[in-house]
């Protein structure tokens, strides 16, 4: 089967750094993005990576290793309304563009 | 504005119920997707649209219908065969790398 994994839950405080990693298992690979989703509100994008490397977009950051199935996304100078839950997701169909999800993982983000 | 539109925000339904939910984008974008998500689970895809008059069936289709008649509008039928319906349901539609995600329905069984 195909399958993304996160950990489910990472807390911070205020300014600090964290990660969010995300490995996955898919029949094929066309890219891995990030999504913010709030509580109670829709998923928004935050940013893609098509191949290896670090993309940076301000705050975040978001790298990708093809050859280990692995990307992390990258939260720096954390502010409170970071606060959210961060989905992976992967397009593994060229043909296609339906993305596969990961589960997600909550950021609670503390004063 | 461009964007994607979904109505109802809140929805209930009776057991035996279809319900029909909305979702419409003046992105004219030709790609069109609908995706089912559970309290604390990632989003799971029920049907998909690349162009009008044509769909194609997710992980989870069964219970659920979808028709494609204008490039505009995608709409999703839950049907009464569909068990478990309670759910946070998103409409989406694909820009550069990414998705933009329609403000979604709650669907709940009553």
């Amino acid at each position: 089967g195909q399958s993304l994994e996160q950990p489910s839950e990472v807390t911070a405080v205020e300014g600090a750094i964290v990660q969010i990693n995300c490995t996955y298992q898919t029949s094929g690979f066309y890219g891995l993005s990030w999504y913010q989703q709030h509580d109670g509100g829709a998923p928004t994008f935050l940013s893609y990576n098509g191949l290896d490397g670090l993309e940076e977009t301000g705050r975040f950051s978001s790298f990708l290793s093809r050859s280990d199935s692995y990307g992390y996304l990258l939260l720096q100078e954390l502010q409170m309304k970071d606060s959210a839950s961060y989905f992976c997701a992967v397009r593994a169909n060229q043909a296609g563009t339906a993305l596969i999800f990961g589960k997600g993982t909550t950021l609670s983000v503390s004063s | 504005d461009g964007g994607i539109t979904q109505s109802p925000k809140y929805l209930f339904r009776k057991e035996g119920q279809n319900v029909t939910l909305s979702c419409e984008q003046n992105l004219n974008h030709d790609a069109m997707y609908w995706y089912r998500q559970d309290p604390g689970q990632g989003l799971r895809l029920i049907y998909y649209s690349q162009i009008v008059n044509d769909f194609q069936k997710g992980d989870i289709a069964e219970g659920y219908s979808v028709s494609r008649e204008k490039k505009e509008s995608f709409p999703l039928t839950v049907t009464s065969a569909q068990k478990n319906p309670t759910a946070f349901y998103l409409c989406a539609t694909t820009t550069n790398y990414g998705y933009t995600f329609g403000s979604g329905t709650r669907l709940t069984v009553v």
